[in-house]
Parts: C-alpha cells; sequence; structure tokens
C-alpha cells in the first residue's frame, strides 16, 4: 500500500537552528499539508499546498516557516530559526483529489526535539 | 478556539462490545465530519468520514452517525476488538475551505 515517508523520525535542534522536515508524498497525490501534534495537546493544521503554491495556512504558520516542493517528489517544510515551541510531533500528509471527504493519508511524523 | 470537541479523554470496551466514541462541534459551517485513528508513533489514519446531508455512514465494523440539529456525532465500533485500541481523532471539514479541523481525541481500550 503506498504510503507518506518522512524524514527523519526524531531531530534535536539547538534553539533558533534553521530545520528542514522532509516529506515524500504518494506519487500520485495533488494535495499536500504539514500538521502537527505539541505533546498531550491536538493535531493542528499548519499548511496546504496544491499546485506548487501555499492554498491555506493557519496563524501558526508565519514568516518563520515555509515549504516546498523542489523536485516533484519530496515536500519540505522549513523553520528558519527554532524556537522551544516548535517541539513537537509533524505530520505530513496527502491526497489525490480535492475535497476532505476521503481523508488523507499521513506519514509516520518526525519528532522535533528543540533544545 | 474548540471547534471539535471530545469530552472524554479516555474509554474502556470490553472485547467483543460495542465502543460509542462522541464528538460535539460548534461550527455549522462543517460539511463533511471524519474520524482518524492513531497508534503511538504512527501518523493518524483515515478511518471513515460522512457527509452533513447524510446522518449515517457504515463501513464494516464502523459506524457513524450524525445527528445536524444537535452538532453531534458519533462512531460505533461493532464488534470491538483489542486492535482497535488507541487513539481515535474526530475531525470536520468543509467546501469552503481545505483543512480538517481535529478534536482532542478519545484514547480507546479494548480489554481482551
Amino acid at each position: 500500500e503506498p504510503e507518506v515517508t518522512q524524514t527523519p523520525s526524531h531531530q534535536v535542534t539547538q534553539m533558533g537552528q534553521e530545520v528542514i522536515l522532509r516529506c515524500v508524498p504518494i506519487s500520485n497525490h495533488l494535495y499536500f499539508y504539514w500538521y502537527r501534534q505539541i505533546l498531550g495537546q491536538k493535531v493542528e493544521f499548519l499548511v496546504s499546498f496544491y499546485n506548487n503554491e501555499i492554498s491555506e495556512k493557519s496563524e501558526i504558520f508565519d514568516d518563520q516557516f515555509s515549504v516546498e516542493r523542489p523536485d516533484g517528489s519530496n515536500f519540505t517544510l522549513k523553520i528558519r530559526s527554532t524556537k522551544l515551541e516548535d517541539s513537537a510531533m509533524y505530520f505530513c500528509a496527502s491526497r489525490i483529489t480535492g475535497g476532505a471527504f476521503y481523508g488523507y493519508t499521513f506519514g509516520s511524523g518526525t519528532r522535533l526535539t528543540v533544545v | 478556539d474548540q471547534q471539535v470537541k471530545q469530552n472524554s479523554p479516555s474509554l474502556s470496551v470490553q472485547e467483543g462490545r460495542i465502543s460509542i466514541l462522541n464528538c460535539d462541534y460548534t461550527n455549522s459551517m462543517f460539511d463533511y465530519f471524519l474520524w482518524y485513528k492513531k497508534y503511538p508513533a504512527e501518523g493518524p489514519t483515515f478511518l471513515i468520514s460522512i457527509s452533513s446531508i447524510k446522518d449515517k455512514n457504515e463501513d464494516g465494523r464502523f459506524t457513524v452517525f450524525l445527528n445536524k440539529s444537535a452538532k453531534h456525532l458519533s462512531l460505533h465500533i461493532v464488534p470491538s476488538q483489542p486492535g482497535d485500541s488507541a487513539v481515535y481523532f474526530c475531525a470536520a471539514s468543509g467546501t469552503s475551505y481545505d483543512k480538517v479541523i481535529f478534536g482532542p481525541g478519545t484514547s480507546l481500550s479494548v480489554i481482551p
């Protein structure tokens, strides 16, 4: 069964450093997403991406965050200057069609720890 | 901003019995409601969804019921199996936007 692959599974970084979280969505999917879950809290929407541009973003997704699909297969989330409160599980997701009804396929996540 | 609420953080059920997970929402603009299951160290897995024009959708052991007037939905799992033990997230979305808004989750334990 096709999977969304995320690397690394765990990343530890110093506060103020830049991190890039990587995702390989399912190959024929067209819509891409990043969500995060701070420990003990709910899964929160960060950003959606379609046709090589951001289609929607949340208040969390400020100027420190950016997304890119550099080569037609990878989908990356960059945090320019990490803060302690960025520590969370970051989930990439993709789906083939528009419309939320059919659900996303999520990756297994990257645990980001900012120290 | 608690648009999707799951008021029971945990639920324990005997194997073979019915599990009922509940969810309430506040935004009447939601058009779709979804349930996801999550195991530790894995991403959420889509289970089942329902459109706001329906009141029931069934897929195998999983049935979702929607009561629009009460802004309430529930997921029924019959019969419950130990492998169903996981965190279940209720989620909602709408045609006017693409994102999915998740509830806080209910941890289900199915006891053999």
